[in-house]
């Protein structure tokens, strides 16, 4: 069965910190892997797609690797902002089909 | 529209009764995914479509739950005899096409049935 465990499950940091989201998935046979935010009672805001062959990307503040082989990847936020305050989903994608982890709650304090 | 949509935000049903649910993709996405969302969990893969075909149902929970995409755009999630555990936020999403996969989400629709 694959399986998306995300850690930490939440998270509380001063405005300015930078931190780091993991995300680990067990079965390493993925096409891609997306990283997206949700605010409460929102829809989910695609951050990040890594293409299986890539090791990391970026935009703006977030950089994302993927470490496909040990089935790893992580979510790299700088200088942390309130607005930064959201959960944070990483979703591996199987065939068209991506499988959700439960998330990281971030709230950044201001 | 800029991004996928759906119809209606809320819905609030009395168990037993049938319930549609809609979704407008982005312009030009051929494929399309539905999703549901409990509280306090990720979304779980339901149905995916390229154009007018459902190529993956494999996360439809039983045979009450049906959707279609009739002219390749708009998809209706369609859900018969409603269930308290039914009780979700349904998510649509739709991506360029089936070879980049890129999957961007509409708001969602809430579904309470009581």
């Amino acid at each position: 069965k694959q399986e998306v465990t995300q850690i930490p499950a939440a998270l509380s940091v001063p405005e300015g910190e930078n931190l780091v989201l993991n995300c680990s998935f067990t079965d390493s046979a993925i096409y891609n892997l997306q990283w997206f935010r949700q605010d409460p009672g929102k829809g989910l805001t695609s951050l990040l797609l890594i293409q299986s062959s890539q090791r990391e990307q970026t935009s703006g503040r977030l950089n994302a690797s993927l470490d496909k082989s040990s089935g790893r990847s992580t979510l790299y936020i700088a200088a942390s902002q309130p607005g930064d305050s959201a959960t944070y989903l990483c979703a591996p994608e199987y065939g068209n089909k991506l499988v959700f982890g439960a998330g990281t709650i971030l709230r950044v304090k201001s | 529209g800029a991004g996928v949509s759906q119809t209606p935000s809320n819905k609030v049903t009395e168990k037993g009764k049938y319930v549609e649910l809609r979704c407008d993709p982005i312009s030009g996405h051929t494929a399309l995914y539905w999703y549901r969302q409990s509280l306090g969990q990720g979304p779980e893969f339901l149905i995916y479509f390229q154009g007018t075909g459902a190529a993956d149902d494999s996360g439809l929970p039983n045979d009450r739950f049906f959707a279609v995409r009739p002219e390749g755009s708009v998809s209706t999630l369609k859900i018969q005899r409603t269930e308290r555990g039914d009780s979700a936020v349904y998510l649509c999403a739709s991506s360029l096409s089936s070879s980049y996969n890129e999957q961007f989400f509409g708001p969602g629709t809430r579904l309470t049935v009581l």
